[in-house]
């Protein structure tokens, strides 16, 4: 069965402060992998996304992940947060055929000034 | 491009009663999905539907629970002689193709069950 295990429900940091939280998957097929993030209040929302090709991804505001295929790993990074970047991040995967995205528990990113 | 509106934002019902959520989705989108999420969890995977036709439902979807989307376009989900257990945050997406490019969520309807 396919599972998607991210490592700590909260991570706290200092502002300006590198972060990397951590998502860990296990499935017997090829999956796509994602991340979302969750504002107060709000939907999730897209953050980025690996399909093939470059195992590094980036997001527009800063973010990135790398697929790392032998550790089944897609760890979350990024080298400066900011006050903004305080939300819930979530992981997912989708088997690739699929259409039911698998989340994992959650990590909730609090940037202290 | 309007995003995924879903209505009410917030219900609050009695134990027993029945509820209907409903969900307009981007009008170019063909797939629509419906998630639940509860305090401290991700979301978990309900029924997904490709224009009218509902192609995949989770064990979770007792049978209390219904979805439709008569016309392709916005959906609801009913949940009928609604229990303490289902309270919850009530997610709808959708998608343009396969959900390979990515959901777009809407903000959800939070179900409090009293």
């Amino acid at each position: 069965a396919q599972s998607v295990t991210q490592l700590d429900s909260q991570v706290p940091v200092f502002e300006e402060a590198p972060v990397e939280l951590r998502c860990n998957y296990s499935s017997s097929v090829s999956v796509y992998l994602f991340w979302y993030v969750q504002y107060p209040n709000q939907g999730l929302q897209l953050l980025l996304k690996y399909l093939s090709g470059s195992t590094l991804v980036e997001s527009i505001n800063g973010f990135e992940a790398e697929f790392n295929k032998s550790q089944t790993s897609f760890h979350l990074r990024k080298p400066s947060v900011h006050i903004s970047d305080t939300a819930e991040y979530f992981c997912a995967a989708l088997i690739q055929g699929a259409q039911k995205l698998v989340f994992g528990q959650g990590t909730r990113l609090t940037i202290n000034p | 491009d309007t995003g995924v509106s879903q209505n009410p934002r917030h219900k609050i019902t009695k134990r027993g009663q029945n509820v209907t959520f409903r969900c307009d989705p981007i009008s170019e989108h063909n797939r629509l999905y419906w998630y639940r999420q509860t305090l401290g969890q991700g979301p978990e995977f309900l029924t997904y539907f490709q224009n009218e036709a509902q192609l995949e439902k989770s064990r979770l979807l007792s049978d209390r629970f219904s979805a439709e989307r008569p016309k392709g376009s916005f959906s609801t989900l009913e949940i009928q002689r609604t229990e303490q257990g289902d309270s919850a945050m009530y997610l709808c997406a959708s998608s343009f193709g396969g959900a390979n490019y990515g959901y777009t969520f809407g903000s959800g309807t939070r179900l409090t069950v009293v």
